[in-house]
């Protein structure tokens, strides 16, 4: 397997722009995670998703995020508008159950400007 | 909210000398994870411990846990400079299940 596959790796945007970034989980893995990290917040889970049911997503900032996986090998992670405060790594991590370990994948750099 | 908390928050050491870095959590866990990132990668799982174990080892890493103290420690022996990078501890929640939550980090530097 590939492994965890996200697009793009690099992304720069203008404020108000919307930005939709992209997640290919592990064949198999019924669990897929949103994360962004930061230098002052750390890693920080978005939101969680089992068998393409959004499960958790008490960690979406703001309502101009959100997240869909229509089907089991697909992911997205919108952000409309964006602003600058919305720079990150945004990582996507994917597991066969939740007591797994996961696996994550090289993350997409947002600079929003 | 619950979160492994590492220190300390940087680590600078000699190649050869071993490092040790602590992990403590809030409330009850059934597993502990460790993992790894190098610099603009993503984070890459190195070992896991569930709750009944004290002591696991992986190589040259080994990683204890104290359920009672609710703290891990991982050391890596003999280290590398190839070891430069810094390293999360992530904990789930019982009885849910719920999310790992990951810790700030600490940042290791090892030096040729």
């Amino acid at each position: 397997d590939a492994g965890v596959i996200q697009s793009p790796r690099h992304e720069v945007t203008e404020m108000g722009q919307e930005v939709t970034l992209r997640c290919k989980p592990i064949s198999g893995h019924d669990y897929l995670f949103w994360y962004r990290q930061t230098m002052m917040r750390g890693l920080e889970l978005l939101i969680y998703f089992n068998n393409n049911v959004p499960i958790d997503d008490s960690g979406m900032p703001e309502d101009r995020f959100s997240a869909k996986m229509p089907n089991a090998s697909f992911s997205t992670l919108k952000i409309q508008p964006s602003e600058p405060r919305d720079s990150a790594v945004y990582f996507c991590a994917s597991s066969r159950t939740m007591a797994d370990e996961q696996y994550f994948g090289p993350g997409t750099r947002l600079t929003v400007t | 909210s619950q979160q492994g908390e590492e220190d300390p928050q940087a680590l600078s050491i000699q190649e050869g000398e071993n490092a040790t870095m602590n992990c403590s959590y809030k409330t009850s866990i059934n597993n502990l994870q460790w993992y790894r990132q190098n610099s603009g990668r993503g984070l890459v799982h190195l070992i896991l411990i569930r709750s009944n174990e004290r002591e696991k080892h992986s190589g040259r890493l080994r990683v204890t846990l104290d359920t009672s103290k609710k703290s891990s420690s991982l050391l890596i022996t003999a280290s590398r400079a190839a070891d430069t990078a810094s390293y999360f501890c992530a904990t789930d929640a019982t009885p849910s299940l719920n999310n790992l939550f990951f810790g700030t980090g600490t940042r290791l530097t090892v030096i040729p």
